[in-house]
């Protein structure tokens, strides 16, 4: 079947501090992976995506690369900022369910000044 | 703003009650999505439409049901609500229906039972 598995939270780290959400998952098929953010009382917003092995999704400073060989799309950002504060979640989408996504459970960040 | 739009932000009935959550998908989006979002279950992918016609379909209840209507908005119908019904509805929309489309997300109809 399909799933994704993301690291427990919360974390919480220093401004500056490097960030590292891991990020495996189980497909059938060759899934497309994305990396939502979610801030408090608002919906997920997109902050990259991946559809092939070995591409690397960029924005804001996060990158996460499609590593088919580990089954894995962690997400990076090398100075996380207050800013970053919210919960991250890792999701695939595969070719044989229409464009269904599979969600991990969400990690939360806290970055504190 | 994502150009999801969804009605009403927040909800309150009690069990037994049925409710109608409405979306409306950005400009231009043909496919359509419905999920739940709760503490112990997670997000979770109820059904997609494409242009009207369902596309797929995941742990949706009987109780629900959903459609699309000709200008793309839809409609998510809870009926003979129970206590764990209570979650974040979410919709979201994305270009086409087909797999690797990002998916943009709506704030959420928050629903309570009481």
């Amino acid at each position: 079947g399909n799933s994704v598995t993301q690291m427990e939270g919360p974390v919480t780290l220093s401004e500056e501090a490097f960030l590292t959400i891991n990020c495996t998952y189980t497909a059938t098929g060759y899934p497309s992976l994305f990396w939502y953010v979610q801030y408090p009382g608002e919906g997920l917003q997109l902050l990259l995506k991946a559809t092939k092995a070995d591409d690397k999704g960029s924005n804001k400073g996060f990158e996460a690369t499609y590593r088919k060989e580990t089954t894995s799309f962690h997400l990076e950002k090398g100075s996380v900022q207050v800013s970053d504060s919210a919960v991250y979640f890792c999701a695939l989408s595969t070719h044989y369910t229409g464009n269904q996504f599979y969600f991990g459970t969400g990690t939360s960040l806290t970055v504190i000044p | 703003d994502s150009g999801v739009t969804q009605t009403p932000k927040h909800l309150i009935t009690a069990t037994g009650q049925r409710v109608t959550l409405r979306c409306s998908p950005r400009s231009g989006d043909l496919s359509v999505y419905w999920y739940q979002q709760s503490l112990d279950q997670g997000l979770q992918f109820l059904i997609q439409y494409y242009n009207g016609e369902e596309r797929a379909k995941g742990n949706i209840l009987e109780r629900f049901s959903a459609q699309q209507f000709p200008d793309l908005h839809s409609e998510l119908n809870l009926s003979s609500l129970e206590l764990g019904d209570s979650a974040l509805y979410f919709c979201a929309s994305s270009v086409g229906g087909g797999p690797g489309q990002p998916q943009h997300f709506g704030d959420g109809t928050r629903l309570s039972i009481l």
